[in-house]
């Protein structure tokens, strides 16, 4: 039973194409992150939704947008894929309140040639 | 917004040693402070975690302590072993605050 499964785990492909990354958790959390690692370990926030309601937008470009078509869900769509974009990308979820970590999915390794 | 920064980046430890690393965030209002844990290739996992009404918290090898009037917290780990090797991030949160902002990470080696 994984709490948070991110599909795929490896994704390769060119420059400016279109890709998505499936995020679900099955813990009933309330509030899902989508979070991007780069070669040095920084985990940077990108979005997170809480209810279905983008709460946080961190400045991330424009070709980056998250869909959550109900609240055990949290996609992510990139448009036009750049060579920087190339980095682990990690979605994770948590419980309503500030006294509660997150539960990180296995991550998405994303490649762009 | 809330700033938290993370020291050593590096640290080499002989196994059996004990390894400490150093957290310092800027927000007083932060009152939740989690310990993630990060093999290679791996997704981080907490830990441990303490809150501000509590002083220190162990579990085990692994203990935190917690000092709000300096605004800084800290691991220990005791009794180093190789499979504690990995990237160790801290974090911060305020009550009102949805994200975690974690520090930089620490890359700990436990050499055999």
């Amino acid at each position: 039973d994984t709490a948070v499964s991110q599909t795929p785990k490896y994704l390769v492909t060119q420059m400016g194409n279109d890709k998505s990354i499936k995020c679900e958790q099955n813990l009933g959390h309330d509030t899902m992150y989508w979070y991007k690692q780069d070669s040095k370990k920084f985990l940077k926030i990108m979005f997170s939704y809480n209810n279905k309601e983008l709460i946080i937008n961190e400045t991330v470009p424009n070709r980056f947008s998250p869909k959550s078509p109900d609240k055990a869900h949290l996609n992510l769509h990139i448009n036009s894929l750049e060579l920087g974009d190339s980095a682990v990308y990690f979605c994770a979820s948590s419980p309503t309140g500030a006294n509660y970590g997150y539960t990180f999915g296995s991550g998405t390794r994303l490649t762009v040639v | 917004g809330e700033n938290v920064e993370q020291h050593p980046s590096t640290l080499s430890v002989q196994e059996g040693d004990s390894a400490v690393i150093k957290c310092t965030y800027s927000d007083s209002a932060s009152n939740y402070f989690p310990w993630y844990k990060q093999e290679l290739g791996k997704r981080p996992q907490l830990i441990i975690d303490i809150r501000s009404n509590v002083g220190e918290k162990k579990d085990q090898r692994i203990a935190v302590t917690l000092n709000k009037t300096a605004k800084h917290f800290s691991l220990h780990i005791t009794e180093t072993q190789p499979e504690d090797s990995a990237v160790y991030f801290c974090a911060a949160r305020k009550g009102s605050a949805r994200q975690l902002t974690f520090g930089s990470g620490t890359q700990l080696t436990v050499l055999p």
